[in-house]
């Protein structure tokens, strides 16, 4: 059974650019969460994705939004990167609710410079 | 105060102790508990969940959830160098929403 897939795995980008990364979930999963991780703030929960529509967001400024299509993957754009968006950037799936835990892909490791 | 608080760590055990890792929420509405183990340069790995009151036994691994005391501890006996990791506690309280503490640093010494 194939994991949670996550494209690319680097990215080194310049200040003012977009970025666009890409989450394919395990099969069967339709609920595609996306965190950032940092070093001084741990893992920040963006938003989360069940059946093409937002379930839940985080507390991040507009620049962050995503999208799922129809076959559960799912996207997350950065607009107008900013050096302080440099981070690892982590996909989650889940059956449907997450109560029984999500299964995350390897990450995104974004670089603005 | 944080939703999701943990041991600030670094804890560091001697191989074939317990280690005992704690954390707190804030958000009584909360319905599932989760503890994942994280390795340097990898990402989160769901080791353990739970959603009542009580124990909850897998192997070398014990969750323990006491909801009125907003309490969730992870004790993991008889360490190996091999259980040196991150673990992040993680709490839903929202279908799809998990919040994740800022995770405690176990060293397990041979």
């Amino acid at each position: 059974k194939a994991g949670v897939t996550q494209t690319p795995r680097y990215l080194i980008k310049t200040r003012g650019q977009q970025v666009t990364l890409s989450c394919s979930p395990i099969s069967g999963h339709r609920s595609v969460s996306w965190y950032q991780q940092t070093p001084g703030q741990g893992l920040q929960f963006l938003f989360e994705y069940f059946s093409e529509t937002q379930r839940n967001k985080g507390n991040f400024p507009g620049r962050f939004s995503g999208r799922q299509f129809s076959n559960s993957r799912s996207e997350m754009n950065v607009s107008t990167l900013e050096l302080g968006d440099s981070a690892l950037y982590l996909c989650a799936s889940s059956l449907a609710t997450g109560e029984n835990g999500y299964t995350f892909g390897s990450g995104t490791r974004l670089t603005v410079v | 105060q944080k939703e999701v608080e943990q041991n600030s760590g670094p804890l560091s055990v001697p191989e074939g102790a317990i280690a005992s890792l704690n954390c707190t929420y804030s958000d009584r509405g909360s319905q599932s508990f989760f503890w994942y183990r994280q390795y340097s340069g990898k990402s989160p790995e769901l080791i353990m969940f739970i959603y009542s009151n009580g124990d909850k036994e897998d192997g070398r691994f014990t969750a323990q959830l006491n909801k009125a005391s907003q309490y969730v501890s992870l004790l993991i006996r008889d360490s190996q160098p091999s259980d040196s990791a991150t673990y992040l506690c993680a709490v839903n309280a929202n279908a799809g929403k998990s919040t994740f503490g800022d995770g405690t640093t176990l060293t397990v010494k041979p």
